[in-house]
C-alpha cells in the first residue's frame, strides 16, 4: 500500500522548535521530490517547502524562510521539517506530499500532523 | 509570486447538477503545472486533475479540467453525493507553489 505517515507534531511555545517526520512506504521514495504543505484551522492550503529527490534543490515559502529547514534521508525513506523560531501563525496541520516529476502535482498525501504554537 | 483566485467561494447545487469551478491566475501559468485537488472535512487533499486536464489515477470521468494561460476550469458533469467538498487549484512556477483559496461545493 502506498502511504505517507507524518509524526512529530504537538504543542510548542512561541520561539520554540519542533521536528516533523514523514515516512514513506509502497513508493520508490528515492525517485520522488517531496513537499510540506500546511493548513491552519478552518483555512486553505499553504505550501511550505520542497526538496528534490537528491536534495540538490530546495525551496521555501517566504513565510518560513530562515526558520524552517527541509531535509530527507532516502535510506530511511523519510522526509523531515525542522521548525525553529515558531510563531503562533505556524499553528496548522502539516502534510507531507509527493511530487512526481511525471505529473508535476502532489499525488500522494499523508494524513497530517497537528502543530500548535501557543504559550 | 503567482496568486490564484477561485470563484465562486461557495457553490450550492443539488446532486445530478453540473458544477463549474473557476481558477484565475495573476499571471500566465504553464498548463503542465496546474492541478486541482478535492478535500473533505478531516481528510487530506486528493489529487483530481494534473497538467490542467489529465485525470489522476482512479478519478471518475465526470471530473474534467480545461483552460490555459490565466484561466482554468474544473467541471463536474453530474454531482454525486460524495462530490460535495472543497476544491483547490494549485500551480508551480518560479521556484514557488501556490494554492487558490478554494471553492466549497455544498448541497442546495
Amino acid at each position: 500500500e502506498v502511504q505517507l505517515v507524518e509524526s512529530g507534531g504537538g504543542l510548542a511555545q512561541p520561539g520554540g522548535s519542533l521536528r516533523l517526520s514523514c515516512t514513506a512506504s509502497g513508493i520508490t521514495f528515492t525517485t520522488y521530490s517531496m513537499s510540506w504543505v500546511r493548513q491552519a484551522p478552518g483555512k486553505g492550503l499553504e505550501w511550505v517547502s520542497y526538496i528534490t529527490s537528491g536534495s540538490s534543490t530546495i525551496f521555501y515559502a517566504d513565510s518560513v524562510k530562515g526558520r524552517f529547514t527541509i531535509s530527507r534521508d532516502n535510506a530511511k525513506k523519510s522526509l523531515y521539517l525542522q521548525m525553529n523560531s515558531l510563531r503562533v501563525e505556524d499553528t496548522a496541520v502539516y502534510y507531507c506530499a509527493s511530487w512526481p516529476l511525471s505529473l508535476h502535482a502532489f499525488d500522494i498525501w499523508g494524513q497530517g500532523t497537528m502543530v500548535t504554537v501557543s504559550s | 509570486e503567482i496568486v490564484l483566485t477561485q470563484s465562486p467561494g461557495t457553490l450550492s447545487l443539488s446532486p445530478g447538477e453540473r458544477a463549474t469551478l473557476s481558477c484565475r491566475a495573476s499571471q500566465s501559468v504553464s498548463s503542465s503545472y496546474l492541478a486541482w485537488y478535492q478535500q473533505k472535512p478531516g481528510q487530506a487533499p486528493r489529487l483530481l486533475i494534473y497538467g490542467a486536464s489529465s485525470r489522476a489515477t482512479g478519478i471518475p470521468d465526470r471530473f474534467s479540467g480545461s483552460g490555459s494561460g490565466t484561466d482554468f476550469t474544473l467541471t463536474i458533469s453530474r454531482l454525486e453525493p460524495e462530490d460535495f467538498a472543497v476544491y483547490y487549484c494549485q500551480q508551480y512556477g518560479s521556484s514557488s507553489f501556490t494554492f487558490g483559496p478554494g471553492t466549497k461545493v455544498d448541497i442546495k
